[in-house]
């Protein structure tokens, strides 16, 4: 059974400065990674997909996959107070559609 | 188009009561989710349909909870009887067929359990 494991709990940033957000999971047969982020009384709203080694970028996010580490991390580039929210990466269970989320991490971006 | 719709957003029932949660997939969407979400154990699965089809179902969860998709558009979750450890914030998520197509989530159902 996959796991998925999200540090830091809680994140506080000063706007403007780079957050980094990790993630580590179980099964090394994984091929599908996501980030999420959930503003409180909303729904989840993705970020950044990602389906192998290496980096994708989209907008101010910036996933970075290394499987044989099993490990995947969030960088947002230029955080905004907008941005506070709580991020959840979700992993695959290999072979399988179904998505193992993390306990996430709640980032507060002061201004 | 419109996303994800689920209805009510808030709930509150008596310990023993039926409830059922009602959730509209985006148009065009043939994979559909149903998580819960709570703090203690962030989300959980309990529903997976492709094609109205049930293709996997959260084991842990089967015995007093039933999700259909009656047709391509409408789902639902029914819960019963209630118990106050099902008080949590139930998602419900849609996808084109296939899984790098991303998971589009509603904004959820919160439920109260006394």
């Amino acid at each position: 059974q996959q796991k998925v494991q999200q540090s830091p709990e809680s994140l506080t940033v000063s706007e403007g400065a780079m957050a980094s957000l990790n993630c580590t999971f179980s099964d090394g047969t994984s091929n599908n990674f996501r980030w999420y982020r959930q503003h409180s009384a909303k729904g989840l709203e993705v970020l950044v997909s990602i389906f192998s080694d290496g980096e994708k970028e989209e907008g101010r996010f910036t996933a970075h996959l290394n499987r044989a580490n099993l490990h995947v991390s969030l960088h947002i580039r230029e955080p905004q107070p907008s941005d506070s929210a709580v991020y959840l990466c979700a992993v695959n269970q290999g072979g399988s559609a179904k998505l193992i989320f993390g306990e996430g991490t709640k980032l507060t971006v002061s201004s | 188009d419109a996303g994800v719709t689920q209805t009510p957003r808030h709930e509150v029932a008596e310990k023993g009561q039926t409830i059922i949660l009602k959730c509209e997939p985006v148009s065009g969407h043939n994979d559909l989710f149903w998580y819960r979400q709570t703090k203690i154990q962030g989300l959980e699965l309990l529903s997976y349909f492709r094609s109205k089809s049930l293709m996997e179902d959260g084991g842990a969860f089967k015995d007093r909870f039933k999700a259909e998709m009656l047709n391509s558009s409408f789902s639902t979750l029914k819960i019963q009887p209630t118990e106050p450890k099902d008080s949590a914030v139930y998602l419900c998520a849609s996808r084109r067929q296939g899984s790098s197509y991303e998971q589009y989530f509603g904004p959820g159902t919160r439920l109260t359990v006394l």
